[in-house]
């Protein structure tokens, strides 16, 4: 497919393990996006990155969370010490690049994560 | 306060009657607002983009309208379907930040046959 993808569609972890969200952009979008969507809520800027730098991490909650996107293509979230609070819907997207406005961002299907 | 309110929270439809979403923001200066659609367990679809100059923008049964003296932006959804039964989220770029989407809390739309 063509689409953003996210791995896994759902994740369940217990409270203060390490986990790890995966997106993969549509080919050659340069820019990538990570949201966070707790229930009933709109989704919430975590980060963005242009090419393989995050450009704006100010997002992130706290400093349990970090990601990277080392070739400038895949994106991992990494969430540490996870808390029941983390739990939420993680949406990606992505975007061609950051020359307009107008720019679409495309939207993966999200990882549905879950700590107990 | 949320810089984007969205009105009502849920609605319930039945199938070929037509509906309004109500959208407030606070938002300023912006250079955009769009609406998505977003199916259960979905990302959310683009459905319509407007700068803030214009007024009104149409993608098929679905129309958006923007009052930027107000600050209020609706989606009129016209002959619903029971596809068009989803979230339905409005969504306010500001001029700085052009990547910072600002979402609503979106509006739940339940078309019944």
């Amino acid at each position: 497919g063509a689409g953003v993808s996210q791995t896994p569609s759902n994740k369940v972890t217990e409270k203060g393990k390490y986990v790890e969200l995966r997106c993969d952009p549509i080919s050659g979008h340069t820019a990538l996006y990570w949201y966070r969507q707790s229930l009933g809520q709109g989704p919430e800027f975590l980060i963005y990155f242009q090419g393989t730098g995050a450009a704006d991490d100010s997002g992130l909650p706290n400093d349990r969370f970090f990601a990277v996107r080392p070739e400038g293509s895949v994106s991992t979230l990494k969430i540490q010490r996870t808390e029941r609070g983390d739990s939420a819907v993680y949406l990606c997207a992505s975007s061609p690049n950051l020359g307009s406005s107008y720019n679409e961002q495309f939207f993966g299907p999200g990882t549905r994560l879950t700590v107990l | 306060k949320n810089q984007v309110e969205q009105s009502p929270q849920s609605l319930i439809i039945l199938e070929g009657k037509n509906c309004t979403l109500q959208c407030n923001y606070t938002v300023s200066p912006f250079s955009n607002l769009r609406w998505y659609k977003q199916d259960t367990g979905r990302g959310p679809v683009s459905l319509t983009i407007m700068t803030f100059s214009e007024n009104t923008k149409s993608n098929g049964r679905y129309t958006a309208t923007l009052d930027a003296d107000t600050k209020q932006s609706s989606l009129h959804i016209t002959a619903s379907q029971l596809s068009d039964s989803a979230s339905y989220i409005c969504v306010v770029i500001p001029t700085s930040g052009t990547y910072k989407y600002i979402f609503g809390t979106g509006t739940r739309l339940k078309v019944l046959a």
